[in-house]
């Protein structure tokens, strides 16, 4: 069973339409998280829940909307999508908020926007 | 605010070669620091941490050492392998800082055979 699961893997849509990407952990964790990683490979916090709330939100265009149903599951909800959203968007999880524990992390998904 | 730099890569060896990446890192508090591997088409896992200064993480060959003085994190391999190919990510938490992870820019590393 994969760890950190994330869904679709690859996702190509057309500017202004709105799409969901889904992350689901087995780990029993308490703590999930959202990162954007550019086509330079840079990686950048977006968000954080633990427990089901929402503990760390970067700067980051009000058109991204997380939602966490339960502490195993992170959705991130992209509406009017923009070119400049074209990325590689990872899942992750760690056991506790406030820690130095590791984090695991999904395999990725890529978003093309055209 | 908490940040890491590493070396621009990309960087491409001949296997068995000595690998060293360059890190180092500026926080506010006592951070821990970590590196973190992607391989080609998979998502970040943890390679190795330390967690206070003089402490030596070490995994698969790779070791750094937690210099606080110099504030870095330099990651070696004595012999890579061409599976060593991958990106690699120096990163930092900081209590400071809500323990948020702090990433490098990340050093692409290819190995020849």
């Amino acid at each position: 069973d994969t760890a950190v699961s994330q869904t679709p893997k690859y996702l190509v849509t057309q500017m202004g339409n709105d799409k969901s990407i889904k992350c689901e952990q087995n780990l029993g964790h308490d703590t999930m998280y959202w990162y954007k990683q550019d086509s330079k490979k840079f990686l950048k916090i977006m968000f954080s829940y633990n427990n089901k709330e929402l503990i760390i939100n970067e700067t980051v265009p009000n058109r991204f909307s997380p939602k966490s149903p339960d502490k195993a599951h992170l959705n991130l909800h992209i509406n009017s999508l923009e070119l400049g959203d074209s990325a590689v968007y990872f899942c992750a999880s760690s056991e506790i908020a406030g820690s130095v524990g590791e984090l695991f992390f999904g395999e990725g998904s890529r978003l093309t926007v055209l | 605010g908490d940040s890491v730099t590493q070396m621009e890569g990309p960087v491409t060896l001949s296997e068995e070669a000595f690998l060293t990446i360059n890190c180092t890192y500026t926080a506010t508090g006592y951070p821990s620091l970590f590196w973190y591997v992607q391989y080609p088409g998979e998502g970040l896992q943890l390679l190795l941490k330390a967690t206070k200064a003089d402490d030596k993480g070490s995994n698969k060959g790779f070791e750094a050492t937690y210099r606080k003085e110099t504030t870095s994190f330099h990651l070696e391999k004595g012999s890579v392998q061409v599976s060593d190919s991958a990106v690699y990510f120096c990163a930092l938490s900081d209590r400071a800082n809500d323990y948020k992870l702090s990433f490098g820019a990340g050093t692409t590393v290819t190995v020849r055979a």
